[in-house]
């Protein structure tokens, strides 16, 4: 597609239960991240993919959070037994590469995460 | 590691006066530099970056950005505010040599007066 497309935009879920949070990134990029915006804060990394390397996961804030990129392209993100703390935008990011200066990540919209 | 400090989560103009938005960065290698901005209900747009060429960095809408190694800073500025430049802005920070995680400070909500 154009840009990155995230889906769900909105989701809303119930304490305990589990979520899955979906990125296409743009067709023929490599590294693809995972990022976290919640109220009044940054930013903040989750996870990040380059090609067929193993991901960087040192962002996720507990194992209650995983993440996968099927065939170099589609990325899931799950959240196990939603906390109310886990409530924010989840942020895709793609860019062409990660090993090159001059290249740059394009988001995608974001998808707001509720937990009640 | 890399950190970024961005003053002021809040900053009001008036249509027509200067931008000015503050970062300072933290690096123990050169860094790359990044400003992203962020209308309401949307994601991140690249406005400029700083890959170790020109320190002065011009991006989009007018707006650009000076690396200042001394003073470990890349302040981004506009002469003139528009209504239309009413968004959060966010600085990012990344190890020199390639473009992996980006480490975001705060963001700044730039707000614009008639």
């Amino acid at each position: 597609g154009a840009g990155v497309s995230q889906s769900p935009s909105n989701k809303v879920t119930e304490k305990g239960k589990d979520v899955e949070l979906r990125c296409d990134p743009i067709s023929g990029h490599t590294a693809l991240y995972w990022y976290r915006q919640s109220l009044g804060q940054g930013l903040e990394f989750l996870i990040y993919f380059q090609g067929n390397s193993a991901p960087d996961k040192s962002g996720l804030p507990s194992d209650r959070f995983s993440a996968e990129r099927t065939g170099g392209s589609v990325s899931t993100l799950t959240i196990q037994r939603t906390q109310q703390e886990d409530s924010a935008v989840y942020l895709c990011a793609s860019s062409l590469s990660s090993d090159s200066w001059n290249t740059e990540a394009f988001f995608g919209q974001g998808t707001r995460l509720t937990v009640v | 590691a890399q950190s970024v400090t961005q003053l002021g989560s809040h900053v009001s103009v008036s249509e027509g006066a200067l931008v000015l938005l503050r970062c300072n960065y933290s690096s123990s290698v050169p860094p790359y530099l990044f400003w992203y901005v962020q209308y309401p209900n949307q994601g991140l747009q690249l406005l400029l970056k700083y890959t170790s060429a020109a320190t002065l960095v011009k991006g989009i809408n007018g707006f650009e950005a000076e690396f200042k190694k001394s003073e470990t800073s890349f302040h981004l500025t506009k002469p003139s505010a528009h209504m239309s430049d009413a968004a959060e802005y966010f600085c990012a920070v990344t190890p020199g040599g390639g473009f992996q995680k980006l480490v975001f400070g705060t963001g700044t909500r730039l707000l614009v007066s008639p």
